[in-house]
């Protein structure tokens, strides 16, 4: 079965300052998805980027930004210019490459943005 | 487009008591999954149904759940009878076929309270 591992339940960063969530996971797949989702505290699940695992380019969405590290079975998340409206819970996700596979969660992190 | 609409968004009831929540998905979307999450066990699929035919209820707790899609744009998630330890939120998710990166799209959730 897939695990999802985030080992940092809290981070803070400053305003305007870079922040890197971490994430590694456990799989026997080659072809897979990852996922961040976003949960502010009104708990929507925001999808923040996604990674296709055969896709060696890491994906980038305006200042969020993500390492991944396949071999390492890594997966982290950068947020640049960290803004208040980001403090939020982040979610790791995998998701297997067949269809309707479910998504596999981690912990979360617990991201504060101190102004 | 409207996104996932869940209701209720809060519900307060008593032990023993059945409960409903319901799930609109989104217009389209051929693949939907129920999670519950608690600070205790995260976030955990409960059952998922593709064509409106459940396909895999193995992480529904015990007989007290059950899940319904009568149709393309309606489920609903019942406990009968309710026990305290159901409190979470449950979130409803939809998507599209469920291949590759297309990712989940979540609901609010249902904020669950059993006293």
């Amino acid at each position: 079965a897939q695990t999802v591992t985030q080992s940092q339940p809290e981070m803070s960063v400053q305003e305007a300052e870079t922040v890197t969530l971490s994430c590694t996971y456990d799989t026997s797949e080659s072809d897979y998805y990852l996922f961040w989702y976003k949960q502010p505290p009104s708990r929507q699940m925001i999808l923040v980027i996604r990674q296709e695992a055969y896709k060696q380019q890491n994906a980038t969405e305006n200042r969020f930004s993500v390492n991944f590290q396949k071999a390492a079975k890594s997966f982290s998340l950068k947020i640049s210019d960290s803004q208040l409206g980001d403090a939020a819970m982040y979610f790791c996700a995998y998701k297997r490459e067949t269809s309707g596979s479910r998504l596999t969660f981690g912990e979360g992190t617990q991201l504060t943005v101190n102004p | 487009d409207a996104g996932v609409i869940q209701s209720p968004r809060h519900e307060v009831t008593e032990m023993g008591q059945e409960v409903t929540l319901r799930c609109k998905p989104i217009s389209g979307h051929d693949y939907l999954f129920w999670y519950r999450q608690t600070m205790m066990r995260g976030l955990e699929l409960l059952i998922y149904f593709n064509n409106n035919v459940p396909i895999d209820d193995s992480g529904m707790p015990e007989d007290r759940f059950s899940a319904k899609m009568p149709n393309a744009s309606f489920s609903t998630l019942k406990i009968q009878p309710s026990e305290p330890r159901d409190s979470a939120v449950y979130f409803c998710a939809s998507s599209f076929r469920g291949l590759g990166n297309q990712p989940q799209h979540f609901g609010d959730g249902t904020r669950l309270s059993i006293l």
